[in-house]
């Protein structure tokens, strides 16, 4: 299994362009969700998804969006960059069951400079 | 969900035990104690989760006393590789689950 995993590693982004941030995971997981670092700090959720179809917000939605076509992945989408989004991402998975939810799977991370 | 602290930073020897500690002194009977670590630039990794009873598992033991206000990560035999930052993270079983809230962590550093 390839486990999380994340694309691109790097991205330098100008104010108010666009992109997508890519994650996919081959474990069947149910559970996807999206965190942010930065600097010297822990993670904040952005968004996460139950299940294909289903997306719902974290900690810090706002100038991103999600979808969830499919089990397998979990893009994230950047509409118009701002310079306070430089940050780490992380995208995580888990089997949606309990217990298991918490026992999360993440990504190698992207990361991510808006100038 | 309650609220954790840790101390910020903490050293220890190769080979030595590192017991790392967690203040979760408002904990509620349904919340649960996890334990996840990110090593540097790295997404974090589960190690471990208890509610009551102490757990062990290939990477560590959780011991969480008897009032469940606090609980110790062990590393049993401290390798360099084990230098990370460690969370603890308290999570109540409703609709709380899969939103894991990082704090600042405990910076742990192994030495020769």
């Amino acid at each position: 299994n390839a486990g999380v995993t994340q694309t691109p590693k790097f991205q330098v982004l100008k104010t108010g362009q666009s992109m997508t941030l890519q994650c996919a995971q081959d474990m069947n997981h149910e559970y996807m969700s999206w965190y942010r670092q930065d600097p010297g700090m822990g993670l904040r959720l952005i968004h996460y998804s139950v299940g294909a179809g289903i997306t719902d917000q974290g900690e810090v939605p706002n100038g991103y969006n999600v979808s969830r076509s499919t089990t397998e992945d979990f893009p994230l989408r950047l509409l118009s960059a701002a310079p306070s989004q430089t940050s780490v991402y992380f995208c995580a998975s888990s089997y949606s069951s309990g217990e298991a939810y918490n026992e999360q799977f993440f990504g190698p991370g992207t990361r991510l400079t808006v100038l | 969900d309650a609220k954790t602290t840790q101390p910020p930073s903490m050293d220890c020897a190769e080979g030595r035990a590192a017991n790392l500690p967690c203040n979760h002194s408002t904990i509620s009977g349904n919340e649960y104690v996890y334990w996840y670590r990110q090593i540097h630039s790295q997404g974090p990794q589960y190690i471990i989760h208890g509610l009551k009873n102490n757990e062990t598992n290939e990477m560590a033991s959780l011991i969480i006393t008897e009032d469940r206000k606090s609980s110790t990560l062990i590393l049993p035999h401290a390798t360099l590789r084990d230098t990370a930052v460690y969370y603890c993270i308290v999570l109540m079983t409703t609709d709380s689950w899969g939103k894991l809230q990082f704090g600042a962590g405990t910076q742990v550093v192994v030495t020769p």
